[in-house]
């Protein structure tokens, strides 16, 4: 079993759309949580951190949900730059390989 | 303006050759790691290194060697390379331990082996 699970999509929503991910990790012990953002042939980017309470910025929310084990990336009036791969990243406070990824969800926005 | 370099963008080699892949960060970052990407596979950490002269093995070190002899520059070295070893290529950087870390990336090399 992967310690981090997403769907692959393809995503494909028109402009406007609000469109969820979700990302489940196996390890309770999990400490903290990120949203990559990856475009075509580039470097991953942080997009945001997942924090307990939930966090916002701009058109873009992501919750953690303890309990079930998953964190969810919302966002709302999709834009075409919205278009790429999201990573979900889970970190452990314990062991020396303490980051885990996951293969990440594809989204295309279209006009 | 921070960032994390890659020596190549893309690299082309063949079979058997040393292949050196060099990064180089310029935030005073003690802890550096080699990923490779694949399609379906996602990241999977190579080495990483949390300190100069440091090194710990990743999920899948088999046929890669790192170096780390200064602070800012994180090699990974490819003793043999086989056309298996063809993948994307990221090096990344973060600061210590925090229970809240965050990677930079490097923009990555695209590595053939032929």
């Amino acid at each position: 079993r992967k310690e981090v699970e997403q769907d692959p999509g393809p995503f494909n929503v028109p402009e406007g759309a609000t469109v969820a991910f979700n990302c489940t990790y196996s390890n309770s012990a999990s400490q903290s949580f990120f949203w990559y953002r990856q475009d075509c042939r580039k470097e991953p980017k942080l997009l945001m951190s997942v924090y307990s309470s939930g966090n916002e910025d701009g058109r873009f929310t992501a919750q953690l949900n303890r309990a079930s084990q998953y964190i969810s990336l919302l966002i709302r009036d999709s834009k075409l730059s919205d278009s790429a791969t999201y990573l979900c990243v889970v970190t452990f406070l314990t062991g020396a390989n303490n980051l885990f990824f996951g293969t990440g969800t594809r989204l295309t926005v279209i006009p | 303006d921070v960032k994390v370099t890659q020596s190549s963008r893309y690299l082309v080699k063949r079979t058997g050759e040393k292949v050196f892949l060099e990064c180089v960060q310029d935030m005073d970052h003690e802890n550096m790691f080699w990923y490779r990407q694949d399609p379906g596979l996602g990241l999977r950490l190579i080495y990483f290194s949390y300190d100069v002269k440091m090194k710990e093995k990743g999920d899948i070190p088999e046929g890669y060697s790192v170096s780390r002899e200064k602070k800012e520059r994180f090699s990974l070295i490819l003793e043999s390379a086989s056309t298996n070893q063809t993948s994307m290529y990221l090096c990344a950087s973060s600061p210590p331990r925090t229970g809240d870390e965050k990677l930079l990336f490097g923009s990555g090399t695209q590595l053939s082996v032929l």
